[in-house]
């Protein structure tokens, strides 16, 4: 079992939708958790992090984190093109290593 | 406040040569962490430094080696090289090594 899991997708949404983005972990003492962004032939772009269990709201982006599950999402309203990406999920034990996931690939149709 | 900044952003190098990358981390962080991408592995993690000291080791060869400097910069080197060590190298900076991390442009590296 990887320790971050995503679906490679791809997710296509259209303009104006909710993109939902999942992702679960399996280290259950894990603490730290985090979204980012990244575009083709760039470096990968911190969206949010959440640390407690619940949402976490940041602009069209908001976070959901259920440690019980080990899961996390984040969800993006009102989908716009330029949100066309793979959204990496990472997540921190506790250590000094964050493990990333694979990443799901994220299409936006105008 | 400036980002983190690796140096040089693209290299070519035949195999059996080494090679040495350059990170600057945000100013105030401490912690450097420095990971490999490859499309097939995704974003792996090579090593973890903190004031000049590696807390954290991932699980490549020998070959990968770090080291920070008491400034925070960070440096990595990979000796020997190998056709499969083409990938894009990233560091990232943060205050804890716990917390939030940012990520320099990369550097590509390609191995002929």
């Amino acid at each position: 079992q990887k320790e971050v899991e995503q679906n490679s997708g791809p997710l296509s949404v259209p303009e104006g939708a909710i993109a939902s983005l999942n992702c679960t972990y399996s280290d259950r003492v894990s603490q730290s958790f985090f979204w980012y962004r990244q575009y083709s032939g760039k470096s990968p772009e911190l969206i949010m992090s959440i640390y407690s269990n619940g949402d976490k709201e940041d602009g069209r982006f908001t976070a959901q984190l259920n440690k019980a599950s080990q899961y996390v999402s984040l969800l993006i309203r009102d989908s716009q093109p330029s949100d066309s990406a793979t959204y990496l999920c990472a997540v921190n034990p506790g250590g000094f290593k964050t493990i990333f996931g694979a990443g799901t690939r994220l299409f936006v149709k105008a | 406040k400036a980002g983190v900044t690796q140096t040089p952003r693209y290299l070519i190098k035949t195999r059996g040569q080494q090679v040495t990358l350059s990170c600057s981390p945000i100013s105030g962080h401490r912690s450097v962490s420095w990971y490999q991408q490859t499309p097939g592995q995704g974003l792996q993690f090579l090593f973890e430094y903190f004031s000049e000291t590696q807390r954290n080791k991932g699980n490549f060869p020998g070959r990968f080696s770090g080291r920070q400097f008491s400034n925070s910069r960070s440096e990595m080197n990979v000796s020997t090289l190998e056709l499969g060590d083409s990938a894009l190298y990233l560091c990232a900076s943060s205050v804890s090594g716990r917390d939030e991390q940012y990520f320099g442009p990369g550097t590509r590296l390609t191995v002929t």
